[in-house]
C-alpha cells in the first residue's frame, strides 16, 4: 500500500544513548517532514527536506540531525538521547503545497 | 510567528448531535488550512483542505470552512456518530507557498452512544 512507513514503531533508550528512525515514502514525494507531539500539545516540525540532498530546521531542531540521501528515504538521528526527547515522532511526506501523508508514529522513551 | 490555537481542547456530545470544532490562527497570510483526525495512538489522517482562496470544503458529513480576515477556520460534524471519537488537528500552511504545517493543540472528541 502507498504511504508512509516509520520504522521503529516503539524504542526504550537510556540517557545518552544514539538511534536513527528511519522514514520512506513511496509516493515520489519531493517534502518530507520530522514532527514530534508531546502530551497537550500540538505537532511541532523538528526537521525537513524539500528534496533529495535537502534538509532545513524546523522549531525544534535541537539534538537532532537528518540526512535524505535518497529521495524516498529521510532518516531522523539522536545523537544523545535526553529525557526531553521521550515523544511520539511523526514523519510526513508531500507533493508541495498539497495534502500530507503521515506515518503511523515512533513512541521513544528515553529513561 | 504563526500560532494556531483549538477550543474547545475537550467536547462529549451524545450521538446524533451537530457540532464545531474551531481553530484561530494569528496570521492571516496562509497558504492553505487542513484538517487532520488522529486516532489513539495511531497518525494522522488527512480529513479536509482549504486553499487559502477558498472559503469552504465538504465531505460527506463533514465540513470546514475558512476565514483568513478574522483568522478561523471551523469543523461542522453533522449528526454524530461514536465512530467519530478523535481528536481533531487543524494546521495552518504559513506564507504564500509554504510546506511547513503549524499545529493547534487539537479539540478531543467524544460521541457518546
Amino acid at each position: 500500500n502507498a504511504g508512509v512507513t516509520q520504522t521503529p514503531k516503539f524504542r526504550v533508550l537510556k540517557t545518552g544513548q544514539s538511534m536513527t528512525l528511519l522514514c520512506a515514502q513511496d509516493m515520489n514525494h519531493e517534502y518530507m517532514y520530522w514532527y514530534r507531539q508531546d502530551p497537550g500539545m500540538g505537532l511541532r516540525l523538528i526537521h525537513y527536506s524539500v528534496g533529495e540532498g535537502t534538509t532545513a530546521k524546523g522549531e525544534v531542531p535541537d539534538g537532532y540531525n537528518v540526512s535524505r540521501l535518497k529521495k524516498q528515504n529521510f532518516l531522523l538521528g539522536l545523537e544523545s538521547a535526553a529525557p526531553s526527547q521521550t515523544s511520539v515522532y511523526f514523519c510526513a511526506s508531500n507533493a508541495g503545497g498539497y495534502g500530507y501523508t503521515f506515518g503511523s508514529g515512533t513512541r521513544l522513551t528515553v529513561v | 510567528k504563526q500560532e494556531v490555537t483549538q477550543i474547545p481542547a475537550a467536547l462529549s456530545v451524545p450521538e446524533g448531535e451537530n457540532l464545531v470544532l474551531n481553530c484561530s490562527f494569528t496570521d492571516s497570510a496562509i497558504y492553505n488550512l487542513q484538517w487532520f483526525r488522529q486516532d489513539p495512538g495511531k497518525g494522522l489522517t488527512s480529513l479536509l483542505l482549504i486553499q487559502s482562496s477558498q472559503r469552504e470544503q465538504t465531505s460527506g458529513r463533514l465540513n470546514a470552512s475558512l476565514d483568513k480576515s478574522s483568522g478561523r477556520s471551523t469543523l461542522y460534524i453533522a449528526a454524530s456518530q461514536p465512530g467519530d471519537s478523535a481528536t481533531y488537528l487543524c494546521a495552518a500552511t504559513p506564507g504564500e507557498y509554504g510546506n511547513k504545517l503549524v499545529f493547534g493543540a487539537g479539540t478531543i472528541l467524544r460521541v457518546k452512544s
